[in-house]
């Protein structure tokens, strides 16, 4: 049972226009979510997080809201860059344990 | 300071052979884990080790093990490799603090099983 889910494997958006990326979980006890980017042949790194006291976390062009009574959270990428094209992951924390959704590969066209 | 390492970058093994997977983490941090890239699959936790001990572990069968050293430096062993066992293997590092995770990966070890 998949505990962090992002339902959209793809999503493709114009460059200057907003990208929208969606993920849900199931656990109520998660106090902690992460979005990770990865590019081919390299590890994720670390894209911005958001504890679950909050419900928005901006930087620079990347927002993060959370929405607990939905479980569910999204990042803004705002204007998209074709420099942002990559695999983004979601991912949820309690205590020592990290959940990572499966990922949506984000193309931004030029 | 310098990132996650991870040796070999790149591997090929035969179905029944044996590999081991070798990663430094970022000096300090003594939390390191262990994911299974596949395509379609996302990120699958296979363990995690923090100072010598395993603390979490996910749902790999018992061919897939690990450990981890004084030094915080981590190996993960397949034994008995099957053709399905080709993945990307990526280890990250963190401090271990609960409740707030994060984790500095490597760039992988890709593994092919023929």
């Amino acid at each position: 049972d998949q505990q962090v889910k992002q339902n959209s494997p793809s999503l493709s958006v114009q460059e200057g226009r907003i990208s929208i990326l969606n993920c849900d979980y199931t656990n109520s006890m998660f106090d902690y979510f992460l979005w990770y980017k990865k590019y081919p042949a390299e590890g994720p790194t670390f894209l911005i997080s958001i504890s679950s006291i909050k419900d928005k976390n901006e930087d620079g062009r990347f927002t993060v809201f959370l929405n607990k009574s939905a479980k569910h959270l999204s990042l803004h990428i705002v204007p998209s860059q074709p420099g942002d094209s990559a695999v983004y992951f979601c991912a949820a924390s309690v205590y020592d344990k990290v959940i990572f959704g499966p990922g949506t590969s984000l193309s931004v066209i030029p | 300071k310098a990132g996650v390492t991870q040796t070999p970058r790149y591997l090929i093994k035969t179905r029944g052979q044996q590999v081991t997977l070798s990663c430094s983490p970022i000096s300090g941090h003594r939390s390191v884990s262990w994911y299974q890239q596949t395509p379609g699959q996302g990120l699958q936790f296979l363990f995690e080790y923090f100072s010598e001990t395993q603390r979490n572990k996910g749902n790999f069968p018992g061919r897939f093990s690990g450990r981890q050293f004084s030094n915080s430096r981590s190996e993960m062993n397949v034994s008995t490799l099957e053709l399905g066992d080709s993945a990307l293997y990526l280890c990250a590092s963190s401090t271990g603090q609960p409740s707030y995770n994060e984790q500095f990966f490597g760039p992988g070890t890709r593994l092919t099983v023929l």
